[in-house]
């Protein structure tokens, strides 16, 4: 059974530029949320996936969008970027919607300067 | 909105001795409780959670209270060794349906220290 996996680990990016941050599910989850983990915060939740249509979102603008593929991969893409989206990507993933059970990845550290 | 509040922000105890971090929500409808633990450079690892029709729940050296009444939930951390040092941080969800409604409302962590 593999876990949730993330990539890249580490990205900078400059201002105004756009990012595409990656997620596979753990096998046999079917749904995807993405938190964003600012320095010495807990995570906050940005939106979920399930059934390849968003299920969910936080206080997030509409530049933060995202993608689930049929095999229940997941894409989070930030345009515009801002110094303030300077944080930790997480994405997670579950079975049928829920919020039990939730397996997160490692994360991707995005640096924008 | 729901609110989760934790306590405290550090922690530093001796190894072998208990560890208690406590957190407070906002949301009645709250209903499921998990507590993770983050490591450096690693994404949060569930520890433990608890549903609000339990009042206990108890893994080995871990244990989660849950006080509807008072909207208040603590991890229990006995015999503390090392390797438990990382950060703690509690969450709050209504649970069963993901989504807006079912997303994990987070703490804001707890600094854990064992000294050996």
């Amino acid at each position: 059974e593999t876990g949730v996996t993330q990539s890249p680990t580490h990205l900078i990016k400059t201002r105004g530029q756009q990012v595409t941050l990656r997620c596979s599910s753990q096998s046999g989850h079917n749904t995807v949320s993405w938190y964003q983990q600012a320095l010495g915060q807990g995570p906050q939740f940005i939106f979920q996936y399930y059934r390849e249509e968003e299920n969910g979102r936080g206080n997030f603008p509409p530049r933060f969008s995202g993608l689930q593929f049929p095999n229940y991969s997941s894409e989070l893409n930030v345009n515009a970027l801002e110094l303030d989206d300077s944080a930790l990507y997480l994405c997670a993933s579950s079975l049928a919607g829920q919020t039990y059970g939730y397996t997160f990845g490692s994360g991707t550290r995005l640096t924008v300067v | 909105g729901e609110n989760v509040e934790q306590h405290p922000s550090t922690l530093s105890v001796q190894e072998g001795d208990s560890a208690v971090i406590k957190c407070t929500y906002s949301d009645s409808a709250s209903n499921y409780f998990p507590w993770y633990k983050q490591e450096l450079g690693k994404g949060p690892q569930l520890i433990i959670d608890i549903r609000s029709n339990v009042g206990e729940k108890k893994d080995q050296r871990i244990a989660v209270t849950l006080n509807k009444t008072a909207k208040h939930f603590s991890l229990h951390i006995t015999e503390t060794q090392p390797e438990d040092s990382a950060v703690y941080f509690c969450a709050a969800s209504k649970g069963h349906y993901g989504g807006s409604q079912g997303n994990l409302i987070f703490g804001k962590g707890t600094k854990l220290s064992v000294k050996p």
